[in-house]
């Protein structure tokens, strides 16, 4: 299809890890991305990954990429309250046009 | 540099108004992207400009849209007559034109149509 899936919604425990999960749609993004909203702000680069890599880790950061089912995947370790927010895959496609999935909200419990 | 500036923040009208949604791109960035962001449909892709010029504009949803570049340092998104539909959180974002070039985002502009 024509959109980058996400799921909605993740709640997590402080101190567990988060997984977000993405399904995007072209096979010649050169980069994809995770951006990261707070509460009435606009959306920040959070990391990224390059199409020729299959791994990136950024701190507590993990992105896997599966480029055969054009799965990204995003894992954070040891979530804090301050991870909950909503997060954002984000493709950019041959035309030079950024899609962003639809976000998951992510809920970090104490 | 200040990053992406939008205006107004907030902005209440009533139906059949005139909206008109600005933003101030970063010095030196030569994409735009015009987005639109909802609960019922996320973060939609309305409209954007390579070095001033539309380059897709699928994404606007009625002849009520409209955007304009006339320079590298501005950027307008029109809406006339608007509709409560309407009422959404409209970002603006630019980047670079780089290969790998973050796209850094405007505060939104808040819009509701009563």
């Amino acid at each position: 299809g024509e959109d980058v899936e996400q799921s909605l919604f993740l709640s997590v425990r402080e101190g567990d890890s988060s997984v977000i999960n993405c399904t995007y749609t072209d096979s010649s993004s050169t980069y994809l991305y995770w951006y990261k909203q707070e509460p009435g702000a606009g959306l920040q680069l959070l990391t990224y990954i390059f199409s020729n890599m299959d791994m990136k880790q950024d701190q507590r950061l993990t992105v896997l990429l599966n480029k055969k089912d054009k799965h990204l995947s995003l894992r954070i370790a040891d979530t804090q309250t301050g991870d909950s927010a909503i997060y954002f895959c984000a493709e950019v496609r041959a035309t030079g046009k950024l899609i962003f999935g639809q976000g998951t909200t992510l809920q970090v419990k104490p | 540099d200040a990053g992406v500036i939008q205006s107004p923040r907030h902005e209440v009208t009533e139906m059949g108004q005139e909206v008109t949604l600005r933003c101030k791109p970063i010095s030196g960035h030569n994409s735009l992207f015009w987005y639109r962001q909802t609960m019922m449909r996320g973060l939609e892709l309305l409209i954007y400009f390579n070095n001033n010029v539309p380059i897709d504009d699928s994404g606007m949803p009625e002849d009520r849209f409209s955007a304009k570049m006339p320079n590298a340092s501005f950027s307008t998104l029109k809406i006339q007559p608007s509709e409560p539909r309407d009422s959404a959180v409209y970002f603006c974002a630019t980047e670079g034109g780089a290969v790998n070039t973050e796209a850094f985002f405007g505060q939104g502009t808040r819009l509701t149509v009563v």
